[in-house]
């Protein structure tokens, strides 16, 4: 069965305060690691999609990174609007659709 | 271009009542998804159609229905709601292309709640 888990489930950084998010996958056969971003009360928005181990993906603040087991979501310099829910999702070769991850919360304090 | 619209936006139901949310897409996109997100559970796939005139299950397809009622609309319907079908429902587009999974693009949500 196919199990995507995120880590932590909620994060508070300083305005400026760089870190990183993790989503750890097992799926047989990756054919996408998606990354979501999602504000309250709306649907997610699409940022990125990794489809092999060395991949890297950058827009502005943000960087995600693959491997062969687990993504990062990384997040240089954050500023308050860059808090939201971040959610990855994994499609095996197996599946036909996708699993996602429970998210992590991101507040970003000025 | 709106992308995906949902309606309504938000819905109160007593058990036992029956109600279709509704899902529009104006991206020409061959595939469409409903989901259900619950605090601390993430998305959940309950019903997709990869093409108009399909539909296939998901991870929880009990207690709904769907109609892919043309290319650009895809409704889910609860035919006797149930206060476990509480939660915030989404739709998706995707546009299907051969040899890569692109991503899926998502409406605004309804959020229901059964009394």
């Amino acid at each position: 069965e196919d199990q995507v888990t995120q880590s932590p489930e909620a994060l508070r950084l300083q305005e400026g305060e760089s870190s990183s998010l993790n989503c750890s996958y097992t799926v047989s056969g990756l054919r996408g690691l998606f990354w979501y971003r999602q504000d309250p009360g709306k649907g997610p928005e699409f940022l990125f999609t990794l489809y092999s181990a060395g991949e890297e993906k950058e827009k502005e603040r943000l960087k995600a990174t693959l491997t062969k087991k687990e993504s990062f979501l990384h997040i240089t310099a954050p500023k308050p609007e860059d808090s939201a829910t971040y959610l990855c999702a994994a499609r095996s070769g197996s599946a036909r659709q996708l699993t996602f991850g429970s998210g992590t919360q991101l507040t970003v304090l000025p | 271009n709106a992308g995906v619209t949902q309606t309504p936006k938000f819905q109160v139901l007593k058990t036992g009542q029956s109600m279709t949310l509704q899902c529009a897409q104006d991206m020409n996109h061959n595939s469409m998804y409903w989901y259900r997100q619950d605090p601390g559970m993430g998305l959940r796939l309950i019903y997709y159609s990869a093409s108009e005139g399909t539909t296939d299950k998901g991870e929880v397809p009990n207690g709904y229905n769907v109609s892919r009622l043309n290319k650009r609309e895809f409704s889910l319907r609860l035919e006797s709601a149930a206060p476990s079908q509480t939660s915030v429902y989404f739709c998706a587009s995707r546009e299907t292309r051969k040899g890569s999974y692109n991503e899926q693009f998502f409406g605004p949500g309804t959020r229901l709640t059964v009394l």
